[in-house]
């Protein structure tokens, strides 16, 4: 068990929704990490909070968004879903000060129907 | 040419034998080399990591990283069928920059 969690596991929804997923990173870690992975793409970085705020952003359509609230949990939003959205989501955390490895969540699965 | 190359497998060996899994890079900027094992529907698993170049061993595992051939590998020792998972490997320039990570590469250990 990394410490990371994610919910929910499964989230089935239709082309053009939007949905909300969640992350509670490891106890004592500030910084949160989103990324999806699908088959063809393998695992892409789409952006990072540290302690409240936005540190870095990779590979993130400007459908989605997220934030990092005043407790470090972090929620990644999807609007106007596609099917190429279909997707595994997953959250990671790492610590403050000096070299932290990244520790990962079981993920959640997305199916755009 | 993309910025980590990982062989995706299948690699199938017998139980017992030594694993060698491997990816090139192509930016001579990454300094933290890491090995995450993935299960099926479970996320990625850290395994090993490593700052710059040398080795790194943990049990039956052993991280190499050659700067200078930009190539990591990552050794299994008397593979276990409970090894079989997919191995990715991953990579980043300092400490606040983003993961690079290979596509992986699938394992079977044969009982």
């Amino acid at each position: 068990d990394s410490g990371v969690t994610q919910t929910p596991k499964h989230l089935i929804t239709a082309t053009g929704q939007r949905v909300t997923l969640r992350c509670s990173p490891r106890s004592g870690d500030l910084s949160v990490y989103w990324y999806q992975q699908s088959l063809d793409q393998g695992l892409q970085f789409l952006i990072q909070y540290y302690n409240g705020e936005e540190r870095a952003k990779g590979n993130i359509l400007e459908r989605f968004s997220a934030q990092q609230f005043p407790d470090l949990h972090s929620e990644l939003n999807l609007s106007s879903l596609e099917l190429g959205d279909s997707a595994l989501y997953f959250c990671a955390s790492s610590g403050g000060t000096g070299y932290q490895p990244q520790h990962f969540g079981d993920g959640t699965r997305l199916s755009i129907l | 040419q993309k910025e980590v190359e990982q062989d995706p497998g299948p690699l199938s060996v017998p139980e017992g034998a030594i694993v060698s899994l491997n990816c090139t890079y192509s930016n001579s900027a990454f300094q933290y080399f890491m090995w995450y094992r993935q299960y099926s529907r479970k996320g990625p698993e850290l395994l090993m990591y490593t700052y710059s170049s040398g080795n790194k061993e943990d049990g039956r595992f052993t991280a190499q990283v050659d700067k200078s051939s930009k190539y990591i590998s990552l050794f299994i020792r008397d593979s276990q069928p409970s090894d079989s998972a997919t191995y990715l490997c991953a990579m980043s320039g300092n400490r606040d920059d983003k993961i690079i990570f290979g596509k992986g590469t699938r394992l079977h250990i044969l009982p």
